[in-house]
């Protein structure tokens, strides 16, 4: 167990649709990253928030948004889904910002049909 | 934006055998990191590097850091099964607070 928590697991919805993933960063880490990988991107970043705040932003779609509670969980919300989003989406938290390593979660796999 | 780019993208080899994947980039990483990912997973942390020209052993594995810090290389020894998994290396550029990472080396070592 990394202390990374990631729900759910697994997810399968159809296009069109709006799903929410979760993420608990790992105890005293005030960084949240979520990243999109799939086989022939790679691991993707998507979005950073830092102790509330947003911090920086990579390849997110505007159809994608996120956002860091005051426990520091933070939800990643996906919407009006295409076959493409499918991926593993990955949650990972630090406890500084712009330097340490990232502990990872284990990923909420998505499936779009 | 930044381009980190690892060699090979795919390694297959039988237990025993040594090898070697590499991590480039055209600019400086202020630190570089080491992950390895089994399939269903998220990457795991294995070495940070900081200083050029550094090297770090872990167990079999062996991390070289380039003098110039543009570059990174990992060793591994004597190869076993438990070693397969995708190798990622990512770094931090000087001016951003998250890492970038490369697309990996996925290793397959054969019984």
């Amino acid at each position: 167990d990394s202390g990374v928590t990631q729900t759910p697991k697994h997810l399968i919805t159809a296009t069109g649709q709006r799903v929410t993933l979760r993420c608990s960063p790992r105890s005293g880490d005030l960084s949240v990253y979520w990243y999109q990988q799939s086989l022939d991107q790679g691991l993707q970043f998507l979005i950073q928030y830092y102790n509330g705040e947003e911090r920086a932003k990579g390849n997110i779609l505007e159809r994608f948004s996120a956002q860091q509670f005051p426990d520091l969980h933070s939800e990643l919300n996906l919407s009006s889904l295409e076959l493409g989003d499918s991926a593993l989406y990955f949650c990972a938290s630090s406890p500084l910002l712009g330097a340490g390593g990232y502990t990872f979660g284990s990923g909420t796999r998505l499936t779009v049909v | 934006t930044q381009l980190l780019e690892q060699s090979p993208q795919f390694l297959s080899i039988q237990e025993g055998e040594n090898l070697t994947v590499y991590c480039n980039s055209s600019s400086v990483f202020s630190s570089l990191q080491w992950y390895r990912q089994e399939p269903g997973e998220g990457p795991v942390l294995l070495v940070t590097v900081v200083t050029g020209g550094e090297v770090k052993k872990l167990k079999r594995l062996t991390f070289q850091f380039g003098d110039a810090r543009k570059d990174s290389s990992l060793h591994i020894t004597a190869a076993q099964p438990g070693d397969t998994g995708l190798y990622l290396c990512a770094g931090y550029y000087s001016g951003y607070s998250t890492l970038t990472f490369g697309k990996g080396t996925m290793l397959l070592v054969s019984p």
